[in-house]
């Protein structure tokens, strides 16, 4: 119930293309589903994060894309850059109390 | 500026014995976190204080200490009793316990059990 899936472990992606991680949850409490950034030695950052009563939120070149009924979210990167090679990590959480995370994607950005 | 210093950045440990991770924050944030970092494991939360001289167990607890004695501290001992404690460890906070805030990130600190 708590867990929070994440695929894929690992992406790699030519500059200027389009990074998708995806996430799925079972707990239906969660109300806030934030993603971080993480680059080596360094903690986490927030990224852009969404409610349920919203289906997509765009930042910039980031995009969350939420499906309430088949408790999925995903994080699209469009225009990648080399600059974006990092750790992400999907997160769901209620009331922001025990932030629960996946297990995290690996994306490499080739020049 | 405003943030979340951890240290040491780096730490080696024996075998047997305890060590105590530092984590200070001056953001004014009334919860702090401990997690630990696992390669393809995510972050797994130790324990969490959302108030001065109170804190709770997180999922795996087992083998470490922390202590709440001031609201910009928040010290984590990984003691003897943990089995596999080589890990990076994070230490996190948020403005608010409970309804709203953002989890904010220390640098992390690596422990490596020799």
């Amino acid at each position: 119930q708590q867990q929070v899936k994440q695929s894929p472990q690992s992406l790699i992606v030519q500059k200027g293309g389009i990074s998708i991680i995806n996430c799925a949850y079972e707990n239906t409490a969660f109300d806030y589903f934030p993603w971080y950034q993480q680059f080596p030695g360094k903690g986490p950052a927030l990224l852009i994060a969404i409610r349920p009563d919203v289906s997509e939120k765009k930042e910039g070149r980031f995009t969350i894309s939420f499906n309430k009924s088949a408790k999925q979210f995903s994080l699209h990167i469009m225009d990648s850059q080399p600059g974006d090679s990092a750790t992400y990590f999907c997160a769901a959480t209620v009331l922001r109390e025990n932030f629960v995370f996946g297990p995290g994607t690996r994306l490499s950005v080739l020049p | 500026d405003g943030g979340i210093t951890q240290s040491p950045k780096y730490l080696f440990r024996k075998e047997g014995q305890n060590v105590t991770l530092s984590c200070e924050q001056n953001l004014n944030h009334d919860a702090m976190y401990w997690y630990r970092q696992d390669p393809g494991q995510g972050l797994r939360l130790i324990y969490y204080s959302q108030i001065v001289n109170d804190f709770q167990k997180g999922d795996i607890a087992e083998g470490y200490s922390v202590s709440r004695e001031k609201k910009e501290s928040f010290p984590l001992t990984v003691t003897s009793a943990q089995k596999n404690p080589t890990a990076f460890y994070l230490c996190a906070s948020s403005p608010l316990a409970g309804v709203g805030g953002e989890l904010f990130f220390g640098e992390g600190s690596r422990l490596t059990v020799l």
